[in-house]
């Protein structure tokens, strides 16, 4: 596989459910990035980890948590969600430094019922 | 007041026309400067990166830096019905992860 991968594509889940997406990269970066898009809203960034470490949470609900245990894959665990966080989850990297260029997955469209 | 302003669209042009972009931003500081093309449904691709002034070519699309003027504009030349798609500038420094911001994104329509 090449490039940024993600899994789920698509996921369905109740309030109460607890589940993860996950992020893989194979391009070598050392940053990664979680990122939400909802419709007629910029992207909105929620987790920077650079070399393993959490380096920005851009005052994301505690529903919402990362976890990055090397620096080709990334987490994002959710429990608790509520139906305004259904949008697009976007996963991302980059070398190493803020002012690289961000090369993103294809996204798992997350509905909250 | 937005850190990345767009205009939402649509931008409607004849094949074979000039497309042609912008994009404004607020903080003085910001060093990093990208285009990214995002068809319906998909991610965002990048098209285009600059942090200099001036003009930078690549192919068929230009970007155009303005510090000064904080602005930053991206031209599609002979534009194609596939180059029909929802345009994200995206503005950053060099060191700081959480300055990094997108503007909504202008939606280019090209006609056949």
């Amino acid at each position: 596989e090449t490039g940024v991968t993600q899994t789920p594509r698509h996921l369905v889940m109740g309030m109460t459910n607890k589940k993860s997406l996950k992020c893989e990269q194979h391009l070598g970066h050392n940053a990664m990035y979680w990122y939400k898009q909802s419709a007629k809203k910029p992207l909105e960034l929620m987790f920077v980890y650079n070399f393993k470490e959490q380096t920005e949470n851009n005052s994301v609900p505690s529903r919402f948590s990362p976890e990055c245990p090397n620096s080709s894959h990334l987490f994002l665990h959710l429990h608790t969600l509520q139906p305004e966080d259904s949008a697009l989850y976007l996963c991302a990297s980059s070398q190493d430094s803020a002012g690289d260029t961000q090369y993103f997955g294809p996204g798992t469209r997350l509905t909250v019922l | 007041q937005k850190e990345v302003e767009q205009n939402s669209g649509p931008l409607s042009v004849p094949e074979g026309a000039i497309a042609s972009l912008n994009c404004t931003y607020s903080d003085r500081g910001s060093q990093s400067f990208f285009w990214y093309r995002q068809y319906s449904g998909k991610s965002p691709e990048l098209i285009m990166s600059i942090y200099s002034n001036g003009d930078k070519e690549d192919g068929r699309f230009t970007a155009q830096l303005n510090k000064a003027s904080q602005y930053v504009s991206l031209l599609i030349r002979d534009s194609q019905p596939s180059d029909s798609a929802t345009y994200l500038c995206a503005v950053g420094t060099l060191y700081n992860f959480n300055k990094f911001y997108f503007g909504s994104g202008t939606k280019l329509n090209v006609k056949p």
